[in-house]
Order: C-alpha cells, then sequence, then structure tokens
C-alpha cells in the first residue's frame, strides 16, 4: 500500500470549508484514496472514497490531483461536530486491510 | 440495526492475566477485524477474517489469538497480558469484495484495555 503523508493538525472556523491535503506520491494505478475520520476516541468512520475522479457525497467532497499523487478532503460548511482526526488511507479497491497514518487533527473553532 | 457491538467497554487487567474481547456484528458482513490503537497513534490491523472459519493474521498478531465463532461474532484472546498490551481495541466489520463495489469498514465503540 502506498504512504500517505498528512499534516498533523489544522484549525478551521465554524461554517468555513474545511480543506485537509494528503501526498500519496508513490500511489500506483488500481489504489484507490479512503478518507476515514475519528471523532473523540469513537471508531473510525468511513467518509468518502475515489480512484482519479473527484467525488461527493453527502459528507464531502473529494479532490484527487491529475497525476494522483496528492488529494484534499472537502467538508464544505465545517461544524463543530466536524471536529475529529482525519485519515488518509490508499490501498486497493475492496482491499481488507486499511493501513492507518496518524491522521490530521482538525479543530473547528466556533 | 445495533452495527458492531463490543464487550466489554472498559477492562483492567493484571500482568499473566487472560481474557477474552467479544465483536458482533448484525449487518450480515462477511469480514471482521481487529485492530488496537495506542495513545496518539493510528489504528494497527492485529487479526482479520474474510470469512467464517478463516482468520489470518494482520499487522500486529504476537500475543494474541481470535476466534471466528460464526459469520455474527468474532473474538480476541489475550492468553497472557502484558503491559504493552494496554490499549484501546476497535472490532470492524465489512462486505465481502464484490465487483466495481468498496469495501467500507464499520467499526464498534471499542474496549479500553489497561494492563497493570
Amino acid at each position: 500500500d502506498a504512504k500517505t503523508t498528512q499534516p498533523p493538525s489544522m484549525d478551521c472556523a465554524e461554517g468555513r470549508a474545511a480543506n485537509l491535503p494528503c501526498n500519496h506520491s508513490t500511489i500506483s494505478g488500481n489504489e484507490y484514496v479512503y478518507w476515514y475520520r475519528q471523532i473523540h476516541s469513537q471508531g473510525p468512520q468511513y467518509i468518502i472514497h475515489g480512484l482519479k475522479n473527484n467525488e461527493t457525497n453527502e459528507m464531502a467532497s473529494l479532490i484527487i490531483t491529475e497525476d494522483r499523487k496528492s488529494s484534499t478532503l472537502i467538508l464544505p460548511h465545517a461544524t463543530l461536530r466536524d471536529t475529529a482526526v482525519y485519515y488518509c488511507i490508499v490501498t486497493l479497491e475492496g482491499a481488507q486491510k486499511l493501513v492507518f497514518g496518524q491522521g490530521t487533527r482538525l479543530t473547528i473553532n466556533p | 440495526n445495533a452495527g458492531v457491538t463490543q464487550t466489554p467497554k472498559f477492562q483492567v487487567l493484571k500482568t499473566g492475566q487472560s481474557m477474552t474481547l467479544q465483536c458482533a456484528q448484525d449487518m450480515n458482513h462477511n469480514s471482521m477485524y481487529w485492530y488496537r490503537q495506542d495513545p496518539g497513534m493510528g489504528l494497527r490491523l492485529i487479526y482479520y477474517s474474510a470469512s467464517e472459519g478463516t482468520t489470518d493474521k494482520g499487522e500486529v498478531p504476537n500475543g494474541y489469538n481470535v476466534s471466528r465463532l460464526n459469520k455474527r461474532e468474532f473474538s480476541l484472546r489475550l492468553e497472557s497480558a502484558a503491559p504493552s498490551q494496554t490499549s484501546v481495541y476497535f472490532c470492524a466489520s465489512s462486505r465481502d469484495k464484490v465487483p466495481h463495489s468498496y469495501n467500507e469498514q464499520f467499526f464498534g465503540p471499542g474496549t479500553r484495555l489497561t494492563v497493570l
């Protein structure tokens, strides 16, 4: 699985868009980018995933660069409940092993 | 649906004691997983079970055993607990890998284990 690099922490004002970057320069052609988050020591929660096209769901948007070496998770209107650790994971589709790094601790400020 | 449930929520053991962490899911998932999370760290895979009757080692299997009792239940056993096993343990489940689909993992609330 490709290694990912994320900033250890970020802050964002409530109501603004939170943009979380992830570098995965060694990603291979058949590996997907997944995002999970973990709110205050709860179990992680799936957010979104993508291969090369941008993706959007009810929680977030995922922007993947054309060379696929980096991506950005966008929370369009962050709320206090979005304060969590966000993990960017690169793995094969349907892979049964998720390799969690240390993630980005996102703090949403009122 | 309760999703993924884990028992107990908290446990304190003395070095050398044994215990079993229980996990159950009601989503008819085929695959189940055990992870541990140490303070300030990401999750690390201990063991997983791709289907009923099969188990495989993950990244950090030493000191643990698992049993896939049936499709719903996947237990993790510590035979002789050590302080290095103090951690939060998460169980997860997912569907089988199917063509053109992803394999979202659903996590339980965790068991907080302290070994003195």
